[in-house]
């Protein structure tokens, strides 16, 4: 177990619509970053968020936003869904300890686009 | 960025040491080199990171030559359990500028 925590665990959905992913970082960690994986592919970094603001942005679509709260929970929003949307979703926060800088990647969320 | 080059896969057989290399020609000065695992829907692990030279914890290696330009993940006697992808990720400390790299996946055979 990482600490960190995403729901929904699965979601299931048609095109056109849109979804909302929650991740809560561990305590303590102020980043956090979205990561895109699409079946058999590798992790795509969406966007990163420290402390409430925008920190990096990677390949993130114009239909989809993130923000970072005050409590430092994280939603990633998804719009204007189409299939190739399909794919898991990872949630991760991060620590520099002992001088090594570490993710910590959440169980990910299945989202199914038909 | 830094843009990351591993194989594609890799089998081996229990027992064996296993040696994962990745290229990373670009990496600038303030970049460390990490890396993780990853098992079927799961999130990636972290298991090394290191900047030059070598780096061992309880469960691998990190050979770092001189000049940065590509990296060894050792595996020790590997198990049927470490069959997973394994990805090279080069970036700076502040947690900025990290790319996954395409990842290697290794499978080890009884």
């Amino acid at each position: 177990d990482s600490g960190v925590t995403q729901t929904p665990k699965h979601l299931i959905t048609a095109t056109g619509q849109r979804v909302t992913l929650r991740c809560s970082p561990r305590s303590g960690d102020l980043s956090v970053y979205w990561y895109q994986q699409s079946l058999d592919q590798g992790l795509q970094f969406l966007i990163q968020y420290y402390n409430g603001e925008e920190r990096a942005k990677g390949n993130i679509l114009e239909r989809f936003s993130a923000q970072q709260f005050p409590d430092l929970h994280s939603e990633l929003n998804l719009s204007s869904l189409e299939l190739g949307d399909s794919a898991l979703y990872f949630c991760a926060s991060s620590v520099v300890a002992g001088g090594i800088y570490e993710q910590f990647f959440g169980p990910g969320t299945r989202l199914t686009v038909l | 960025l830094a843009k990351t080059t591993q194989p594609i896969s890799m089998d081996s057989y229990e027992g064996q040491e296993v040696n994962i290399t990745c290229s990373h020609n670009n990496i600038a000065t303030n970049d460390y080199i990490t890396w993780y695992q990853q098992f079927p829907s799961q999130g990636p692990r972290f298991i090394i990171q290191g900047y030059k030279t070598k780096v061992t914890n309880e469960v691998a290696s990190l050979f770092i030559p001189a000049d940065r330009k590509s990296s060894t993940l050792s595996l020790p006697r590997v198990s049927l359990s470490d069959t997973a992808v394994y990805y090279c990720l080069v970036g700076d400390d502040y947690g900025q500028n990290f790319v996954f790299g395409p990842g290697t996946r290794l499978s080890v055979l009884p």
